[in-house]
């Protein structure tokens, strides 16, 4: 059984759209990650997340520790926010980082 | 901002070669990773690396992967023999207290 599992596994959006990918988690952790990954392949890491949300431009973090779940919001998409967005988590600090699946999201103008 | 270098960005190796693949971390890390990505497939973790020693390994790192710090800033994955199969994407990474793990852009290893 995987460990984070994210969905949508596909998102098509017009540029504009409220976005919402979602991830759960079956571990106990100390840190989450939302990660970005452009065609190309370089990994940008967006948020680190332990409680509660964080906010940064148009994006949006959020995690409730009891439930293992997180979402990341985007607000008001445009065409540059398609990417691959990658939950993954961290057990302990310092651990190994821990990836879901990934949520491929594209942006229609 | 501070950023994970990784060389070279693109290699293409025969089957049976050796492949260094190498990493910059950043300098005041102290904690340092191995990841791929096979194409289409999600990350895996390969090595984590402290104290100049290995601290975990995943059962991808056999026999045929090293790693090394030989400089105190060089942070290396060197492939023995490669085979069809280690064609991905490995990436670099390195943490230190309290903030996000830092990502290189990758090296991407075709095998042919």
């Amino acid at each position: 059984k995987n460990e984070v599992e994210q969905s949508p596994q596909n998102l098509t959006a017009q540029e504009g759209e409220f976005i919402t990918i979602n991830c759960s988690y079956s571990v106990g952790i100390s840190a989450l990650h939302w990660l970005q990954q452009h065609p190309g392949g370089g990994i940008v890491s967006l948020f680190m997340l332990s409680s509660g949300k964080k906010k940064h431009g148009r994006l949006i973090a959020t995690i409730n520790i009891q439930e293992k779940h997180s979402s990341l919001h985007i607000t008001a998409s445009h065409p540059r926010d398609s990417a691959v967005y990658i939950c993954a988590v961290q057990k302990t600090s310092y651990d190994k980082v821990i990836f879901g699946p990934g949520t491929s999201l594209s942006v229609i103008p | 901002e501070p950023e994970v270098t990784q060389t070279p960005s693109h290699q293409v190796t025969q089957m049976g070669q050796e492949v260094i693949l190498r990493c910059v971390p950043i300098s005041n890390h102290l904690y340092f990773y191995w990841y791929r990505q096979i194409l289409g497939q999600k990350v895996e973790f390969l090595v984590s690396f402290y104290n100049n020693e290995i601290s975990e390994k995943s059962e991808i790192f056999d026999d045929q992967f090293s790693v090394e710090r030989p400089d105190g800033s060089n942070f290396t994955l060197k492939i023995r023999s490669t085979k069809l199969e280690d064609s991905a994407m490995y990436f670099c990474a390195s943490q230190t207290s309290g903030v996000s793990a830092f990502f290189g852009q990758g090296t991407r290893l075709t095998v042919v």
